[in-house]
């Protein structure tokens, strides 16, 4: 069973404060790593795919890094809106993981607070 | 565009009653089909994927099967509902590559009584 591990497990930001959160992840036989965001009546939505170690990624005001040699990533959220809130989950995907099964943390829930 | 279609949106069911979803996918083809479950306080959990019509793998022993009928067509299904079986639902679809993301279908809010 691989362990992928979020934290915090909850983070209430100021508005306009900018912030970050932690997956690490088992770094042996490591393919890719996924970072979504899930709003509260909504599906899961991708956010970024990395696969590289050193890969950044970004997307408006949040970017990923990715180290794979270590098996972290942070999730980096600069001068947080209140669309914002909601719970991001990173998975990660390995070789032999069956048919490339991402396997996820419990995810970080994020409230920006006005 | 592909678009991913699950329903029902929300279920509540006696124990030991049956139970079906289903999932559909347009757009494309091939794709890697999914179903994930959310039980109350804990991460996405993998219950079965499929990687073509009839491929079934099971992630977690459970009363749940899963079959694909057809290339876009998944279905979650128990002969007889559990208690825990109760929670969020997720079907969702991939392209071909661990670096291609999931999409998600709407969930399925299954409440077993």
């Amino acid at each position: 069973i691989l362990n992928v591990e979020q934290s915090p497990q909850s983070l209430h930001v100021q508005e306009g404060d900018s912030t970050n959160f932690t997956c690490s992840f088992p770094s042996s036989n490591f393919y890719a790593l996924h970072w979504y965001r899930w709003e509260t009546a909504k599906s899961p939505e991708a956010l970024f795919v990395m696969t590289l170690n050193g890969d950044e990624k970004k997307k408006g005001r949040i970017s990923a890094t990715l180290n794979t040699k270590e098996g972290y990533s942070y999730l980096y959220i600069k001068g947080s809106q209140p669309e914002d809130s909601a719970t991001y989950l990173c998975a990660s995907t390995y070789s032999g993981g069956g048919a490339d099964g991402l396997t996820f943390g419990k995810g970080t829930h994020l409230i920006i607070q006005p | 565009s592909q678009t991913i279609h699950q329903w029902p949106a929300t279920l509540v069911q006696p124990v030991g009653s049956p139970l079906s979803l289903e999932c559909t996918v347009e757009g494309t083809s091939n794709p890697n089909l999914y179903w994930y479950r959310q039980a109350a306080g804990r991460g996405l959990q993998l219950l079965f994927y499929s990687v073509g019509i009839g491929q079934i793998s099971s992630e977690v022993p459970q009363n749940l099967s899963a079959s694909r009928p057809q290339d876009r067509q998944f279905i979650l299904s128990s002969k007889k509902l559990l208690l825990s079986d109760s929670g969020f639902y997720l079907c969702a679809w991939r392209g071909q590559g661990y670096n291609s993301p999931l999409h998600f279908g709407n969930g399925t809010r299954l409440t077993v009584t």
